[in-house]
């Protein structure tokens, strides 16, 4: 079990926007950053977002990411069908001598 | 470019030892932190430590340490992760990945996976 929690899976239709949430708690997204990856099946993952909001050269800024509190969110406007991929949340914890914690994933599917 | 290439596929027998690496390139080795992350069949990725090969200076994440080792070689701009004794639950890909010059930043680079597969 994870310790940031995200919704198994998502789905959108070419064309709209989708979100994907993460929530944490105050020892992790509630007091530190947010970094959000992409992994598509068989392939490394890669930085989508960094810093809550973000995005490495070569994102598109269809990507875009927030925080409010303990909980995050990963918004993919103009959803197309190769955004579909797995993404995953992750945050820095200081009270689990974990330290960087990952969300238990998105599967996106583009409808 | 940075590029991070890794050791291939392993296949090994429990108790047996294992290393693999991870050979980093077209950045300074020793001013960024390095580590690996595992990722199980289906699941989700488990970050399991990294190492400032500047000083060596090593983190582990909490169910990771005492496990595995994590090293590296600044002279071949290596970094490596080590089992002594293997067990079945081992069976994964693992991933180099690079963060920033401080070790709360983020991933910026990972290395294309070693899969491991442990079966007597």
């Amino acid at each position: 079990q994870s310790v940031l929690t995200q919704p198994p899976s998502a789905s959108g239709t070419p064309g709209q926007r989708v979100t994907i949430s993460c929530s944490g708690s105050s020892s992790n997204i509630g007091s530190n950053t947010v970094n959000w990856y992409q992994q598509f099946p068989g392939t490394a993952p890669k930085l989508l977002i960094y810093e809550i909001n973000k995005r490495p050269s070569g994102v598109p800024d269809r990507f875009s990411g927030s925080k409010s509190g303990t909980s995050a969110s990963l918004a993919i406007s103009g959803l197309q069908s190769d955004d579909e991929a797995d993404y995953y949340c992750t945050s820095w914890d200081h009270s689990l001598n974990v330290y960087v914690v990952f969300g238990g994933g998105t599967k996106l599917t583009v409808l | 470019e940075v590029q991070l290439v890794q050791s291939g596929a392993e296949v090994k027998k429990p108790g047996e030892s294992l290393r693999i690496s991870c050979k980093a390139s077209g950045y300074t080795f020793t001013n960024y932190w390095i580590g690996w992350v595992r990722q199980m069949p289906g699941k989700s990725l488990e970050w399991m430590g990294i190492i400032y090969p500047g000083d060596s200076d090593t983190r582990y994440s909490a169910p990771f340490q005492g496990q595995v080792t994590i090293s590296a070689d600044k002279s071949i701009s290596t970094a490596y992760l080590q089992w002594s004794s293997l067990k079945a639950s081992d069976s994964a890909m693992y991933y180099c990945a690079r963060q920033g010059v401080a070790s709360s930043d983020p991933i910026y680079s990972w290395g294309q996976g070693t899969l491991v597969i442990v079966s007597s």
